[in-house]
């Protein structure tokens, strides 16, 4: 099974600070997918095979990386931004999903 | 607009079985595999396993072998996971959830599912 490693596992970021939450593999893999999860509610796809934001996502999210290493990066945290995110890899079974980041605003 | 219903909380003792179902709408499942996701109070998501509702093949995580069983209804396009031998262990909320081309795009809203004597 593939272990996905999110780091940090919790940050706080001020409006308009540039964020980036990192999600290492321990295979390489196709593709990473990325969700935001906010308190109460499921999780919701934001970015899906690396880099293709999701329906309604905002330009301001971007993924990039290859083979082990991906990232998610916020150009200009937005109070709404605040949520776990969660990266998550479907190129061998079984799916397996990181541990998650928490992203606070400051 | 596609939809995913899952049933209300539930409250199981131990030793118990629970089955909780996901209604798909504007989406026929025969088309898609059904995956089911949990989260522990306070911790990340787990995968569970997939059914494959055009023919009811299905794949468990390791751990989830003998606690879930899988199935879904075509006819009302609708998937079930069954928890069975409840522990305290279980208690968690669970997701149904869409599978395409390796990533998750669609979600039910989730269960909460309470393991008590």
């Amino acid at each position: 099974e593939i272990v996905l490693t999110q780091s940090p596992t919790t940050m706080a970021a001020s409006p308009g600070e540039k964020v980036t939450l990192t999600c290492r593999a321990s295979s390489s893999v196709s593709y990473m997918h990325w969700y935001q999860q906010r308190s109460g509610t499921s999780p919701k796809l934001w970015i899906y095979e690396t880099s293709k934001l999701a329906s309604g996502v905002p330009n301001r999210f971007s993924g990039s990386g290859s083979g082990t290493s991906y990232s998610l990066t916020i150009n200009s945290m937005e109070t709404e931004d605040a949520a776990t995110y969660y990266c998550q890899q479907g190129s061998s079974y079984p799916p397996t999903f990181g541990s998650g980041t928490k992203l606070e605003i400051k | 607009e596609v939809q995913l219903q899952q049933s209300g909380a539930e409250l199981g003792k131990p030793g118990t079985s629970v089955k909780l179902s996901c209604k798909v709408s504007g989406y026929n499942i025969r088309n898609t595999y059904m995956h089911w996701v949990n989260q522990r109070p306070g911790k990340g998501l787990e995968w569970i396993g997939r059914i494959d509702p055009a023919n009811g093949n299905t794949i468990y995580a390791e751990k989830f072998k003998s606690k879930a069983t899988l199935t879904a209804d075509t006819s009302s396009n609708t998937a079930y996971m069954q928890l069975s031998q409840l522990k305290s262990d279980d208690t968690a909320i669970y997701f149904c959830t869409l599978y395409n081309r390796g990533y998750f795009d669609y979600w039910g809203q989730g269960v909460m599912v309470t393991v008590s004597s």
